[in-house]
């Protein structure tokens, strides 16, 4: 178990519906970080979050957006879904200290399916 | 962006052997490489990791090496036990903003008995 929770484990939707994936990060961690993993793209950055604050953006969807709260933890929204959204959505979280690149812990991921 | 290769992607080896991965990455700023372990539905989970300052890094059975000139990393898995079988991913980052994971393709490790 690394400490990250994610919620929920499955979610199976309609094409043009919106879902709301939900982390909570490591205690102490400031930083979150959404993975997508599709079995043709492989694990793929999207958007990271550290206290609060947007920090960096990988290829996120214009039809998906991210947020964190003041208690840390953090949502991923993807609304329009699509048949191609279908995947396992992956939180990560670290420390980042802000000197030397923290090791990022994964939570047990959400599987998202399409129909 | 950073863009990292990593090969084989599928490897089978019988049981004691050892098993290498091999990755390139290509923007010379990255300083942190982590692999990571995943099972089938499972989450990835580190099993080890190196800094740029570090030429290379052993815990029990597996070591990581890092050529910083040529860019490329590698992992070594020795006396393969069945357990090892999973995929493996190599993965580099920068520090603070450029922090995110930048992951290879992946390769699917079996030992066979």
């Amino acid at each position: 178990d690394s400490g990250v929770t994610q919620t929920p484990k499955h979610l199976i939707t309609a094409t043009g519906q919106r879902v709301t994936l939900r982390c909570s990060p490591r205690s102490g961690d400031l930083s979150v970080y959404w993975y997508q993993q599709s079995l043709d793209q492989g694990l793929q950055f999207l958007i990271q979050y550290y206290n609060g604050e947007e920090r960096a953006k990988g290829n996120i969807l214009e039809r998906f957006s991210a947020q964190q709260f003041p208690d840390l933890h953090s949502e991923l929204n993807l609304s329009s879904l699509e048949l191609g959204d279908s995947a396992l959505y992956f939180c990560a979280s670290s420390v980042v200290s802000g000197g030397l690149t923290d090791t990022q812990y994964f939570g047990p991921g959400t599987r998202l399916t399409v129909l | 962006g950073e863009n990292v290769e990593q090969h084989p992607s599928t490897l089978s080896v019988q049981e004691g052997d050892s098993a290498v991965i091999k990755c390139t990455y290509s923007d010379s700023a990255s300083n942190y490489f982590p692999w990571y372990k995943q099972e089938l539905g499972k989450r990835p989970q580190l099993i080890i990791d190196i800094r740029s300052n570090v030429g290379e890094k052993k815990d029990q059975r597996i070591a990581v090496t890092l050529n910083k000139t040529a860019k490329h990393f590698s992992l070594h898995i020795t006396e393969t036990q069945p357990e090892d079988s999973a995929v493996y991913f190599c993965a580099a980052s920068g520090t603070g903003t450029a922090s995110k994971l930048t992951f290879g393709t992946g390769t699917r490790l079996q030992v066979t008995l």
